[in-house]
């Protein structure tokens, strides 16, 4: 079936450093693909998303690129800053079905 | 708009009382979805609706949990007996098109969550 994985956190980063989240999919047909971020305390909210192959979702300094070929959507931001810190997950939306599909997130911390 | 909507924000109640959650989602959106999230289970989703049915429930833990969506803007979780091990934070989310016909895709809106604490 139809599956999101993304690498491990915690994942402690300094102020201005870059920033990759991996994102690998698992699906048939052509899903979307999304990042969503949750900060302490609150609910998720979409940060970006794809919806086809070679698509570039932004956002906020926040960059991922649905790579068919290589079935992934890693989220990169060339300088991160201390309000960045939070948990971030990848999701896919297959449009074979009616599925919604999460990773299992991935916490970020920066430090000043 | 004021998105999703959920109420209480937090809840504290004893074992084996009912607890029932709340969510209205956006206005015009057709499609519903309750999660809940912990940490050593992550993010689950428990159920989604479209168009007020339940499309699938295969997420729901047990008997004990139900939820209800009696029209386009009102949604309930309802736990009874409620247990410790039901503690989480409870979302609901909303998308706004019919996912199950035109197997499109659309982005979820997610509400603040429920804080759940069973004593």
């Amino acid at each position: 079936g139809d599956s999101v994985t993304q690498m491990e956190g915690p994942v402690t980063l300094s102020e201005e450093a870059f920033l990759t989240i991996n994102c690998t999919y698992t699906a048939t047909g052509y899903p979307s693909l999304f990042w969503y971020v949750q900060y302490p305390g609150e609910g998720l909210q979409l940060l970006l998303k794809a919806t086809k192959a070679d698509d570039k979702g932004s956002n906020k300094g926040f960059e991922a690129t649905y790579r068919k070929e290589t079935t992934s959507f890693h989220l990169e931001k060339g300088s991160v800053q201390v309000s960045d810190s939070a948990v971030y997950f990848c999701a896919l939306s297959s449009n074979t079905g009616n599925q919604f599909y999460f990773g299992t997130g991935t916490s970020l911390t920066v430090i000043p | 708009d004021a998105g999703v909507i959920q109420s209480p924000r937090h809840e504290v109640t004893e074992m084996g009382q009912e607890v029932t959650l709340r969510c209205k989602p956006i206005s015009g959106h057709n499609s519903l979805f309750w999660y809940r999230q912990t940490m050593m289970r992550g993010l689950e989703l428990l159920i989604y609706f479209n168009n007020n049915v339940p499309i699938d429930d295969s997420g729901m833990p047990e008997d004990r949990f139900s939820a209800k969506m009696p029209n386009a803007s009102f949604s309930t979780l309802k736990i009874q007996p409620s247990e410790p091990r039901d503690s989480a934070v409870y979302f609901c989310a909303s998308s706004g098109r019919d996912r199950v016909v035109a197997g499109v895709v659309d982005t979820q809106y997610f509400g603040p969550g429920t804080r759940l604490t069973v004593l």
